[in-house]
């Protein structure tokens, strides 16, 4: 069974970082790209950043371009986003989701996390 | 990159037909067949309904379909049941690494 789970989350100020992270099994891990997704309180998805199974390819929305990091480590199944110079629009369910195969554009997120909540606020 | 638009709500009652548009432009859907539809409950992760256009994961009852015409891809759930009352977010590739979100629509059974 394929599990996904996030932690990480909490209260942080304004540019303060944060890290999250997303333990992944039941699947082959480092064969399957993987994104963070983010959800504000009664708003749509956004994706925010995904990254190849080798994690040679990394890619980011231009909202949190230069400001998040996104990796994994293979040997422990195991999905990170570093935040950076975080602000308040921020403030959201951040999910780590699982892509159906190799390609992260395919936009075909066929597991997905419970979800952590990030709130940027003094 | 902007968002796919999509109305912001739909319903139909037990039993009938609906379909969802997801309307973007020729540098998203209408040059790349990866459009996919999540189905999220009240307080739930999303859930994959369709992949590229048409196709459907195993487990997703195929009430539920996808197409695509143009800049505008849609989803179309026949014979609706109460538990397909959600919110529906389509997505797109749309080129230079990135990937868009429609903002959403709420499908109400009546």
């Amino acid at each position: 069974e394929v599990q996904l789970l996030e932690s990480g989350g909490g209260l942080v100020q304004p540019g303060g970082s944060l890290r999250l992270s997303c333990a992944a099994s039941g699947f082959t891990f480092s064969s399957c790209a993987m994104s963070w997704v983010r959800q504000a309180a009664g708003k749509g998805l956004e994706w925010v950043s995904a990254i190849s199974g080798s994690g040679g390819g990394t890619y980011y929305a231009d909202s949190v371009k230069g400001r998040f990091t996104i990796s994994r480590d293979n040997s422990k199944n195991t999905l990170y986003l570093q935040m950076n110079s975080l602000r308040a629009e921020d403030t959201a369910v951040y999910y780590c989701a699982k892509t159906r195969g190799a390609y992260y554009g395919s936009g075909s997120f066929d597991f997905w996390g419970q979800g952590t909540l990030v709130t940027v606020s003094s | 990159q902007s968002a796919l638009t999509q109305p912001p709500s739909a319903s139909g009652s037990p039993g009938q037909s609906v379909t969802i548009s997801c309307t973007g432009t020729s540098s998203d859907i209408g040059v790349y067949d990866y459009v996919s539809w999540f189905q999220q409950h009240p307080g739930k992760a999303p859930k994959l309904m369709i992949y590229e256009v048409s196709k459907r994961p195993s487990g997703v009852p195929d009430r539920f379909s996808g197409s695509k015409s143009g800049n505008t891809a849609s989803l179309t759930v026949s014979g609706l049941q109460a538990e397909d009352e959600a919110d529906y977010y389509c997505s797109s590739y749309a080129g230079s690494n990135n990937l868009v979100f429609g903002g959403g629509t709420k499908l109400t059974v009546l």
